[in-house]
């Protein structure tokens, strides 16, 4: 059974901090990471993606990987209101994408 | 430049009928996943279409079952429903079967199963 794990939350950041959120998966053989950003009824949409060891920066979004820990994460610097939402941790295992199931962020103003 | 579209967006169907839900992937895209996602969990992978045949399947029974078309588009047909399969039914689309460089998804399709 190939899993990805992610802690429900809900967690909470004050408008302007860092938020972390991470991600275990359970198949070393795991090539591609993905980070989506759900709102409520709404649809997954692609945050960032990460394939090398270390981090990927893009703008307040920062992707971090470590495959011999199997641990992918992702900071958002200045958290802001609007970043609220079900942050979802995603790894490819073939041709498929396996989900984690999500973690609440909420920033309060 | 289109997204992936789905239609449609909201369904109500009684147990035991069946369920068509249709889907267009994002311009350049040629493989199709679908997806369910059941309140307060992530996105269940159910198969995946690529070159009009389905090329990976995930833990769902025989009654879920697809197609791919020749322009690309999908279709996700459930026969006999059950309560529980009320859900998000989510397409996704790929610039290929790897889905290396993300999947992109459509707005999804509400089905409640009474």
């Amino acid at each position: 059974q190939k899993e990805v794990e992610q802690n429900s939350g809900p967690l909470s950041v004050p408008e302007g901090a860092i938020a972390s959120l991470n991600c275990t998966y359970s198949d070393r053989g795991s090539q591609s990471f993905f980070w989506y950003r759900q709102y409520s009824g709404k649809s997954p949409e692609l945050i960032m993606f990460i394939y090398s060891n270390g981090d990927k920066e893009d703008g307040r979004f920062t992707a971090q990987l470590n495959k011999a820990s199997q641990y992918v994460s992702l900071l958002i610097r200045d958290s802001q209101p609007s970043d609220s939402a079900t942050y979802l941790c995603a790894v490819t295992y073939g041709n498929k994408l396996v989900f984690g199931a999500g973690t609440i962020l909420r920033v309060k103003s | 430049d289109a997204g992936v579209t789905q239609s449609p967006t909201h369904l109500i169907k009684t147990r035991g009928q069946q369920v068509t839900l249709r889907c267009s992937p994002k311009s350049g895209h040629d493989t199709v996943s679908w997806y369910q996602q059941a309140l307060g969990q992530g996105p269940q992978f159910i198969f995946q279409y690529y070159e009009e045949e389905e090329r990976q399947r995930g833990n769902f029974p025989d009654r879920f079952s697809g197609h791919q078309f020749p322009n690309y588009s999908s279709e996700l047909n459930v026969n006999a429903l059950l309560l529980g399969d009320s859900a998000l039914y989510l397409c996704a689309s790929s610039l290929d079967a790897t889905g290396s460089y993300g999947y992109t998804f459509g707005s999804g399709t509400r089905l409640t199963v009474v």
